[in-house]
């Protein structure tokens, strides 16, 4: 079985803080971990994903995520945020060792970027 | 190559009535997953299929629900004898094998059942 938990709801920062939007998961063997966004009437996007390697892995519209084994993490992150990065949020984990295709996704958290 | 084509954008239904969505996925990738999303909730997966091939549904999903990928393609989603509680937004998702790239998602078809 597969799990992620997105523990806040709600993340609201100043334009130019550094963000972070929380993710854990439960996963049997290995995992591929996602983030999307999805902006208002818009569909989901594809921001970054871990699959092996480096811990920190770097995403487009300069986002980034810190996966931590110990902590079952993936975390995410920009160090300046933008009033246009006020969207939906949603981390995803898949089980690479059972080469299952589906993913499974939290529950999301709204972003809001105040100027 | 346009995206994820997902058909009608809305969907207005009695209960009780038949309803089929259809969803055209990126040319090149392999697979392509069925997903609904309720408000406040994340993307909750239905079926998915590599080629013409359903590897997975969803133990959620009931026999009602029914989905193919005729020749690898395009894929069709039906939900038979609809109610209330299936109203929400169906999302059709595409990738390659490895998701080197995650899914590329269409902008799903928003079913109300009245």
């Amino acid at each position: 079985a597969q799990s992620v938990a997105q523990p806040e709801d709600q993340v609201n920062v100043a334009e130019g803080n550094p963000l972070t939007v929380k993710c854990t998961y439960s996963v049997s063997g290995n995992p591929y971990l996602f983030w999307y966004v999805q902006y208002p009437n818009r569909g989901l996007q594809f921001l970054l994903k871990y699959i092996t390697g480096d811990n920190l892995v770097k995403g487009s519209y300069g986002f980034e995520a810190e996966f931590n084994k110990s902590q079952t993490s993936f975390h995410l992150k920009k160090p300046s945020a933008l009033v246009s990065d006020s969207a939906l949020y949603f981390c995803a984990v898949r089980d690479r060792d059972t080469n299952a295709g589906k993913s499974t996704f939290g529950d999301g958290t709204t972003l809001t970027v105040k100027p | 190559d346009t995206g994820v084509s997902q058909d009608p954008r809305h969907k207005i239904t009695k209960r009780g009535q038949n309803v089929t969505f259809r969803c055209d996925p990126i040319s090149e990738h392999n697979r392509l997953y069925w997903y609904r999303q309720t408000l406040g909730q994340g993307p909750e997966f239905l079926t998915y299929f590599q080629n013409e091939a359903q590897l997975e549904k969803s133990r959620l999903l009931s026999d009602r629900f029914s989905a193919e990928r005729p020749k690898g393609s395009f894929s069709t989603l039906e939900i038979q004898r609809t109610e209330q509680g299936d109203s929400a937004m169906y999302l059709c998702a595409s990738s390659w094998e490895d998701q080197r790239r995650g899914y590329t998602f269409g902008s799903g078809t928003r079913l109300t059942v009245v």
